[in-house]
């Protein structure tokens, strides 16, 4: 059954420092995965997904299959990055999206 | 483009009553999926909808939960007999009518349903 991990709830990093939220995933086939962010009192949104192979807000995302990991990275941490961050998982033929259950990135001034 | 509009932000019920929340999907969109959030964890799809139509209710309880897309109007996912167990946060998301399945979604701000 496919299923999306993220194992740390809470993270916290100091201003300037590298961040990496992790995510594993498990599903058999070829999965499509995104990073999901929810900022203070906003909605949640698309950070950026594997597919696209972009760097959105300094942040990247490389899709590892051996690993079946989707860690998100970013080499230097700002303020602004404070928020909830969710990686999520679907695939071809698939009507939703599967979350993770989240983590808090706190970046501390 | 206003995004995707939930109301009520809020909604407060006594076990046993109706709970209707409404979802318009961004303009121009005519898919709208419906997730649930139980507190501490992540979101969990509940249905898929198209205009008129349901798509895939996989993740919907088999008792109490029903979902619509009228050709006019918002999308409406309505609880009936809430138990305390009901309270979430149930989000909506919309995507465009390109036919991808895996398509952006855009979600809308949630409904925290509280059932006392």
């Amino acid at each position: 059954a496919q299923r999306v991990t993220q194992p740390e709830k809470l993270l916290s990093v100091f201003k300037g420092a590298p961040v990496e939220l992790k995510c594993n995933y498990s599903y058999s086939g070829s999965p499509e995965l995104f990073w999901y962010v929810q900022y203070s009192r906003q909605r949640l949104q698309l950070l950026l997904r594997h597919i696209s192979r972009e760097s959105i807000k300094g942040f990247t995302a490389d899709l590892n299959k051996g690993e079946t990991s989707f860690h998100l990275k970013k080499p230097f941490a700002q303020e602004e990055d404070s928020a909830m961050y969710y990686c999520a998982l679907s695939w071809t033929g698939a009507n939703n999206l599967f979350f993770g259950t989240g983590t808090r990135l706190t970046v501390i001034p | 483009n206003a995004g995707v509009m939930q109301n009520p932000r809020h909604l407060v019920r006594r076990r046993g009553q109706e709970a209707r929340l409404r979802c318009s999907p961004m303009k121009g969109h005519s898919h709208v999926y419906w997730y649930r959030q139980l507190p501490e964890e992540g979101l969990k799809f509940m249905v898929y909808l198209q205009k008129e139509n349901i798509i895939d209710e996989s993740g919907m309880p088999k008792e109490r939960f029903s979902a619509e897309f009228p050709k006019e109007g918002p999308s409406i996912l309505r609880i009936q007999q809430v138990v305390r167990g009901d309270s979430a946060a149930y989000f909506c998301a919309s995507s465009p009518n390109s036919g991808a399945s895996t398509d952006t979604q855009y979600f809308g701000p949630g409904t925290r349903l509280t059932v006392l």
